[in-house]
């Protein structure tokens, strides 16, 4: 199992400002993904990140929208830049256990812009 | 991207009674997980089922999957208000990152 440390779990943030969620595992993994739950809705994969490479985004988002850091094997951040209302939304960052048999979640960024 | 549908969008029961889900997907896949969520939180793991198997239990949970139709089915048996949560159904894209379905939200009320 891995249990991850996700920060912050709320914010509130004006519009046009950034915001940066950091994500901490308790082991060694390759691959780190982050996800957006828009209010009712399910998780939307943003992107993987893996350690050493650029991260790699899903069709409708972009590096400059949702710059990704991974610098090393046990943590990530996640930045919502120039925020609009829209990105109101829970993100959470995601790992995948051994055999790729069940993912491992923290416990989500509730974030509200206004 | 979503991977599947889930239905119903949304359920309500009395405890005591049974909760069906059924989430179809559409590519092949290796496995079948399914997931809940409680208030918006992080998601836990309720159980996994191999392409190669058509039925698996866990303790109140049972799962069902049909791969010529696409499809898998959660059975919550003598539901509590505890269950009260979503449901999602989620498939491994090409080995790497997991792909969810829509969900369900479930309302056990007492």
């Amino acid at each position: 199992s891995a249990v991850i440390s996700q920060k912050p779990s709320r914010d509130i943030c004006q519009r046009g400002t950034s915001l940066t969620i950091q994500c901490q595992v308790d082991s060694q993994v390759t691959m780190m993904f982050w996800y957006r739950q828009q209010p009712g809705q399910s998780l939307t994969l943003i992107a993987t990140a893996n350690q050493g490479s650029e991260a790699t985004y899903e069709s409708g988002f972009v590096i400059d929208k949702f710059p990704i850091s991974r610098p090393n094997l046990t943590f990530s951040t996640l930045t919502v830049s120039n925020m609009s209302p829209e990105d109101s939304s829970i993100y959470l960052c995601s790992v995948l256990g051994r055999a790729n048999t069940e993912a491992f979640f923290g416990q989500g960024t509730r974030l509200t812009v206004v | 991207s979503q991977q599947g549908e889930e239905d119903p969008q949304a359920l309500s029961i009395q405890e005591g009674e049974n909760a069906t889900m059924n989430c179809s997907y559409k590519t092949s896949i290796n496995n079948l997980q399914w997931y809940r969520q409680n208030s918006g939180r992080g998601l836990v793991h309720l159980i996994l089922i191999r392409s190669n198997e058509r039925e698996k239990h866990s303790g109140r949970l049972r799962v069902t999957l049909d791969t010529s139709k696409k499809s898998s089915s959660l059975l919550i048996t003598a539901s509590r208000a505890a269950d009260t949560a979503s449901y999602f159904c989620a498939t491994l894209r090409a080995g790497t990152a997991l792909i969810f379905g829509k969900g369900t939200t479930l309302s056990v009320s007492s």
